[in-house]
């Protein structure tokens, strides 16, 4: 089974409207923590936001805010306010109790429209 | 010079020939990585370092040879690579866990590799 499932590829949306991306993950480890990235086409990935699993509160970094729903192993990244700039590939990844490796998802291609 | 940064950031290379990818991080990480990212693929982890040590080897082919000098160097070292390895070869660096942080891993800016 996939540790981390980002179901749509590409998703599309006009300026100053908030977006949200889809990510389900899957662990058994009660100590997990979740990441965002950003790939723009330079190909550097920008590290956006985290979520630790102990965390009571949704994360929120700016105009990044993480819809953490546990119960249903869910952590949707939600944009306001887009930017022309935040199109880009955008990552979900998970690190799993100590180990400091990452899983990641397959992406999903933002497209911020004027 | 701050951040992570990968040298080259573009290379074509034949089959028969080696090259070393060079990767260095400014940020007082003890923990550095080496990803592939090939189209329409999620990364995949190739190798870790803690601390110098190699603590993880993912399956990788014995073409990719990893060297890690020190804490702020990184090398991937390729010879007799196949098309097939053409890609984006992402470093990243992190302080190690436990260290009280978010561990959250700091990328280069890649190099796109192409095999011919």
């Amino acid at each position: 089974a996939q540790k981390i499932t980002q179901t749509q590829p590409g998703m599309f949306v006009q300026e100053k409207e908030a977006v949200t991306l889809d990510c389900t993950y899957d662990t058994s480890d009660p100590s997990y923590g979740l990441f965002w990235y950003k790939q723009p086409s330079s190909g550097e990935m920008i590290f956006l936001i985290y979520q630790g699993s102990y965390d009571q509160q949704n994360a929120t970094e700016g105009r990044y805010s993480l819809n953490f729903q546990k119960a249903r192993k869910s952590a949707n990244l939600v944009i306001s306010a887009s930017q022309l700039g935040d199109s880009a590939m955008y990552f979900c990844a998970m690190r799993e109790g100590e180990d400091s490796t990452l899983t990641f998802g397959k992406g999903t291609m933002l497209l911020v429209s004027p | 010079e701050t951040g992570v940064t990968q040298t080259p950031r573009h290379l074509v290379m034949g089959m028969t020939n080696k090259k070393s990818l060079k990767c260095e991080q400014h940020l007082g990480h003890n923990a550095m990585y080496w990803y592939k990212q090939s189209a329409k693929k999620p990364l995949e982890l190739m190798f870790v370092y803690n601390f110098k040590e190699q603590t993880e080897n993912n399956s990788v082919p014995s073409r990719f040879s990893p060297e890690c000098p020190n804490s702020s160097h990184l090398f991937l070292h390729l010879h007799t690579l196949q098309p097939e390895d053409s890609a984006l070869y992402l470093c990243a660096s992190s302080q190690p866990p436990s260290s009280g942080s978010y561990n959250e891993q700091f990328f280069g800016p890649g190099t796109r590799l192409t095999v011919l």
